[in-house]
């Protein structure tokens, strides 16, 4: 099965500063997806990232506040930059398809706190 | 836009009991997927399904396609069973758009 390496695991921020946030996956895939999880809410997909292209956000996200890199097709990172309390959320990067009879895969988790 | 409800939103139950989630969702899918997430936020994938039913241990999913409604059971439940169950739909094959998530069930499994 997919392992997907994701750091950090958890970061208290500083409002108006920029976290990036790594997923490193063991397998090649062709697309990563970037989701967010406010607290007490579901998860709500950020952005899908493709290798060699730039990355297709969902309405309500856009790039300068969520940059996200795909530099090759084993890595992404995801930025949130100038951060307010407000994007105080667990943030997790996620593969499909690589398994046929399991779906998705997920990273750990980044649990982020602004202040 | 799809939309994915979940019942009940928070379940308790005692050590043994069988547990239903249910699931249901407004428009054609190509997947639903069992996910389950833990306190320290980090979510592992149960089932994926798009017909039928499946069956992993004490758990099983099953999928009404017609009615568009899915359920997830456990058996024989247990404290560890205790997380968020999370339902999700994708709508197209080989993972092209992403996910589509309920807001999940809070179960709690009381020895």
């Amino acid at each position: 099965s997919a392992v997907i390496s994701q750091k950090p695991s958890r970061d208290i921020c500083q409002r108006g500063t920029s976290l990036t946030i790594q997923c490193q996956v063991d397998s090649q895939v062709t697309m990563m997806f970037w989701y967010r999880q406010q607290p007490g809410q579901s998860l709500t997909l950020i952005a899908t990232a493709n290798q060699g292209s730039e990355a297709t956000y969902e309405s309500g996200f856009v790039i300068d506040k969520f940059p996200i890199s795909r530099p090759n097709l084993t890595f992404s990172t995801l930025t949130v930059s100038n951060m307010s309390p407000e994007d105080s959320s667990i943030y997790l990067c996620s593969v499909e398809g690589l398994v046929a009879s399991v779906g998705a895969f997920f990273g750990q988790g980044t649990r982020l706190t602004v202040v | 836009k799809n939309e994915v409800e979940q019942s009940p939103q928070n379940l308790t139950a005692q050590e043994g009991e069988f547990i239903t989630i249910n699931c249901s969702y407004s428009v054609g899918i190509s997947a639903l997927h069992w996910l389950q997430q833990h306190p320290g936020g980090g979510i592992v994938s149960l089932f994926m399904l798009s017909s039928g039913k499946k069956k992993h241990g004490r758990l099983i999913a099953t999928i009404n396609i017609q009615e568009k409604h899915s359920s997830l059971h456990i058996t024989a439940s247990h404290p560890r069973d205790s997380a968020v169950y999370i339902c999700a739909v994708s709508y197209s094959g080989g993972g092209a758009d992403g996910l589509t998530f309920g807001k999940g069930t809070h179960l709690i499994i009381q020895p």
